[in-house]
């Protein structure tokens, strides 16, 4: 299993929208409606921002939402905030009981 | 409130195993499949392994297969992995992943504990 592509870096300024894509394949991304994010600050656990590509997790602001097209999955977080500033990951069902994540991309706040 | 607490990790070197611990408290431990994730120093987020709520569904990345061995005690609220012919690039934090009840997702997180392969 590859790993998802993601973008190495990503910046806005607060109140901008940003956008992080996720590409795959069809084994994986475009095969199943089961991408999930994941917001990871410096030295702590990842934490679950969005699942089934667009639906969100009680307690993650309405400020982060997911979307997909093809074999290509995007995370928009809209307002920017100081505090969005992290790395974030993709993830995508991959079969088999399996799943692949994206290289991770660093969300700067200018 | 669901706890995740991981630990057994430390110094290895080359061609020796550990094994590692997921303490689970806050939920109903044996009515989820659990996984191992692992992020090695300054990269991204891997898939280990992934076993079924009563351990009938085991399975592997490509990259521990044969090497690796997860195992969950339902009565102690454990998870485990058992890692033998270690080798460098194991080298990781490794977490403990609770899976959602739709089983596509990864609700909750341990906070990681870290295995150093080396000589």
């Amino acid at each position: 299993q590859s790993a998802l592509t993601q973008p190495r870096s990503v910046s806005g300024s607060p109140g901008q929208s940003v956008t992080i894509s996720c590409t795959g394949t069809s084994s994986d991304v475009g095969g199943y409606n089961y991408v999930s994010w994941y917001q990871q600050y410096p030295g702590k656990a990842p934490k679950l921002m969005t699942y089934d590509v667009s639906k969100r997790p009680s307690g993650v602001p309405d400020r982060f939402s997911g979307s997909k097209s093809g074999n290509t999955a995007s995370l928009t977080i809209s307002g920017l905030q100081a505090e969005d500033e992290a790395d974030y990951y993709c993830c995508s069902y991959a079969g088999s009981y399996s799943w692949v994540f994206g290289g991770g991309t660093k969300l700067t706040v200018l | 409130e669901v706890q995740l607490v991981e630990s057994g990790g430390g110094l290895v070197k080359p061609g020796g195993s550990l094994r590692l611990s997921c303490a689970a408290s806050g939920f109903t431990f044996s009515s989820y499949s659990m996984n191992w994730v692992r992020q090695a120093p300054g990269k991204g987020l891997e898939w280990v392994s992934s076993i079924s709520s009563s351990s009938s569904f085991i399975y592997y990345a490509d990259s521990v297969k044969g090497r690796f061995t997860i195992s969950r005690d339902n009565a102690k609220n454990s998870l485990y992995l058992q890692m033998n012919s270690l080798r460098a690039e194991d080298t990781a934090v490794y977490y403990c992943a609770r899976v959602g009840s739709t089983g596509t997702l990864f609700d909750y997180w341990g906070q990681g504990t870290l295995v150093t392969v080396s000589s």
